[in-house]
């Protein structure tokens, strides 16, 4: 299967900041079919940008994804309170779909 | 709207059996492709089970092979999943989502927990 790789665990940044999480995957991911979610206390996964770089409807335009192959990335390019949240990808090129293991994005 | 309502929360004993349901609403059913997905607590997201649009092929994580069966009805918008031989490593909330565009997993519902304890 493939393992999908997430850094860093812990990001501290300010409202304001840019972040950008990564996610590395064992072998490529065909099609870029990499999803990114983000996740917030006591509920379930919200769907934030799929095919590696298409935002979801409802995404805000300050998240952006990029990447292919192996190498993925998420930006937020102006943090708002909101975004503070544990953030996963997840891959579905090949089976058994896998996630990474999620970075936590906090309020510095 | 679409929704995705899980049921069945409960507590089972170790070597048990639990069954969770899904009921979808908003969407044709029958025509996505529906996945188990839990997060033990304080944990990350694991995959458990797919199955396709007609229920006709189904996939399993190794963790849960030959124990969970995963099935849906298209008559009644629901998807199941029969949980077998419980252990303390299946506690966790279970959430259904919905296949979405490039593999993703576009909806989700709120999740049911599932307790095994003697």
């Amino acid at each position: 299967e493939i393992v999908l790789t997430q850094s860093p665990g812990t990001l501290s940044l300010s409202p304001g900041e840019r972040a950008t999480l990564s996610c590395r995957a064992s072998e490529s991911v065909f099609s870029n079919y990499l999803t990114w979610y983000q996740q917030k206390p006591g509920q379930a996964p919200r769907l934030l940008i799929y095919g590696a770089s298409s935002r979801a409807t409802g995404t805000p335009d300050r998240f952006s994804g990029s990447g292919s192959g192996t190498d993925f990335t998420l930006t937020i390019s102006r943090l708002e309170p909101e975004d503070f949240a544990v953030y996963y990808c997840q891959q579905y090129g090949a089976s058994p779909i896998t996630f990474g293991q999620g970075t936590r994005l906090e309020i510095k | 709207e679409v929704q995705l309502v899980e049921s069945g929360e409960g507590l089972g004993q170790p070597g048990g059996s639990l069954r969770l349901s899904c009921a979808a609403s908003g969407f044709f059913f029958s025509r996505y492709a529906m996945h188990w997905v839990r997060q033990a607590p304080g944990k990350g997201l694991e995959y458990v089970s797919t199955i396709n649009t007609n229920g006709g092929s189904t996939y399993y994580a190794d963790s849960v092979k030959d124990r969970f069966t995963i099935s849906r009805d298209n008559s009644k918008n629901t998807l199941y999943l029969q949980m077998d031989y419980l252990t303390t490593e299946d506690m966790a909330v279970y959430y259904c989502a919905r296949e979405g565009l490039s593999g993703s997993l576009d909806y989700w519902g709120q999740g049911t927990l599932v307790t095994v304890s003697s």
